[in-house]
């Protein structure tokens, strides 16, 4: 146990809804990241939170928004959302937001878009 | 940005040889290589990393080398046992944000 929590373990929605993806870093982490992980596209990072402002930003679609809130929880807003969104949605934390930082990784959420 | 390359796909050895996964990275500031276990339902598991200070990394049967000049890194795991069948990731990040990226994952099988 990674000590990340992530909520809901699996969700399943239709095409143009909305869904919010929530996790909750180890206690003491300042950092939060999410990734995306499809079939055909691997470990894909989206974003990075660090102690509540926006750090980094990987390949995260406009539709997909992301915040950190002030107990440093954080949730991933989907929108519009598409079959091709079906993935498993993983958020890590790591105490800083420095270089050579271990993530550690919660156990994900699995989405699928029918 | 960086591209990590990561081979062999799959891999299926016997319980007790060694098994060997390696990554290429492109973007020479990378400085800071993690190596993830992810077995199955579950999220990623770091189990071994290594600096770019540091040449050869160790713990107990796993073992992880850095070549800074040809920019490659490989996982040695020796004794292999069938809990250590799993999907291996590497990755690679750089100052100052620490965003990494992953290799495209080794299936590894250990047969009995």
């Amino acid at each position: 146990d990674s000590g990340v929590t992530q909520t809901p373990k699996h969700l399943i929605t239709a095409t143009g809804q909305r869904v919010t993806l929530r996790c909750s870093p180890r206690s003491g982490d300042l950092s939060v990241y999410w990734y995306q992980q499809s079939l055909d596209q691997g470990l894909q990072f989206l974003i990075q939170y660090y102690n509540g402002e926006e750090r980094a930003k990987g390949n995260i679609l406009e539709r997909f928004s992301a915040q950190q809130f002030p107990d440093l929880h954080s949730e991933l807003n989907l929108s519009s959302l598409e079959l091709g969104d079906s993935a498993l949605y993983f958020c890590a934390s790591s105490v800083n937001s420095g270089w050579g930082e271990t993530q550690y990784f919660g156990p994900g959420t699995r989405l699928l878009v029918l | 940005g960086e591209n990590v390359e990561q081979h062999p796909s799959t891999l299926s050895v016997q319980e007790g040889d060694s098994a060997v996964i390696k990554c290429t990275y492109s973007d020479s500031a990378s400085n800071y290589f993690p190596w993830y276990k992810q077995e199955l339902g579950k999220g990623p598991q770091l189990i071994i990393d290594i600096r770019s200070n540091v040449g050869e990394k160790k713990d107990q049967r796993i073992a992880v080398t850095l070549n800074k000049t040809a920019k490659h890194f490989s996982l040695h795991i020796t004794e292999t046992q069938p809990e250590d069948s799993a999907v291996y990731f590497c990755a690679a990040s750089s100052a100052p944000v620490g965003q990494f990226y992953f290799g495209t994952g080794t299936s590894l099988t250990v047969i009995p």
